[in-house]
């Protein structure tokens, strides 16, 4: 089993419409929690991180961290063409480098 | 600031030969890692580097080495390239060690697609 999950989708939605991807995991000494997004061939970049559970927003993004539960969300309010974009969960231990990611959900958001 | 720069960006290779990804970052940081990533599996860590002259292995270091002779580059090498070495790979770096709290934002590379006939 591996240590993050995250469904692969892919996700297609309408423009304007609130897309929730989420990751499970099994490793309760992670302590932060990352969304990256990458674009069609080239480099993830990072979107929101969050510190151990409670929720953080920047502006049409919501991350939510559920340590109880060992579950995290990305919701994106408002969907945008431009949106469209693997989205990669991450996570790591509170003092480790190493970062465990989730194998990427596809989105599409259609004009 | 270039970022974190990769070369080459794609490369076609017979099994059994060796070749030298590069990765270099001008942001002066301390952490550098690289990832292949195949589809349906996410990034998985091969090697990484806290500093010049200290290298460890990640999940799947097989089949390749590194070295960090100076703070900016950090290059992967294929020993004797394998079909299950197809894959895309990626270089980061990170300015942070990580602490309680700190954002330890890692920036990725463009990436090189590279294929093993």
């Amino acid at each position: 089993q591996k240590e993050v999950e995250q469904d692969p989708g892919p996700l297609s939605v309408p423009e304007g419409a609130i897309v929730s991807l989420n990751c499970t995991y099994s490793n309760s000494a992670f302590q932060y929690f990352m969304w990256y997004r990458q674009y069609s061939r080239k480099g993830p970049e990072l979107l929101m991180y969050t510190y151990s559970s409670g929720n953080k927003e920047d502006g049409r993004f919501t991350a939510q961290v559920d340590k109880s539960s060992k579950y995290i969300s990305l919701f994106i309010r408002d969907s945008q063409p431009s949106d469209s974009a693997t989205y990669l969960c991450a996570m790591r231990p509170g003092n480790d480098y190493k970062l465990s990611f989730g194998a990427g959900t596809t989105v599409t958001v259609r004009a | 600031n270039a970022g974190v720069t990769q070369t080459p960006k794609f490369q076609v290779l017979k099994t059994g030969q060796s070749m030298t990804l590069q990765c270099a970052q001008d942001m002066n940081h301390e952490y550098m890692s690289w990832y292949r990533q195949d589809p349906g599996m996410g990034l998985r860590l091969i090697h990484y580097s806290v500093g010049a002259g200290i290298t460890d292995q990640g999940e799947v270091p097989n089949g390749y080495n590194v070295s960090r002779s100076t703070t900016e580059d950090f290059p992967l090498r294929l020993l004797s390239a394998a079909p299950s070495q197809t894959s895309v790979y990626f270089c980061a770096s990170s300015s942070s060690l990580p602490t309680s709290g700190s954002p330890y934002e890692q920036y990725f590379g463009p990436g090189t697609r590279l294929t093993v006939t």
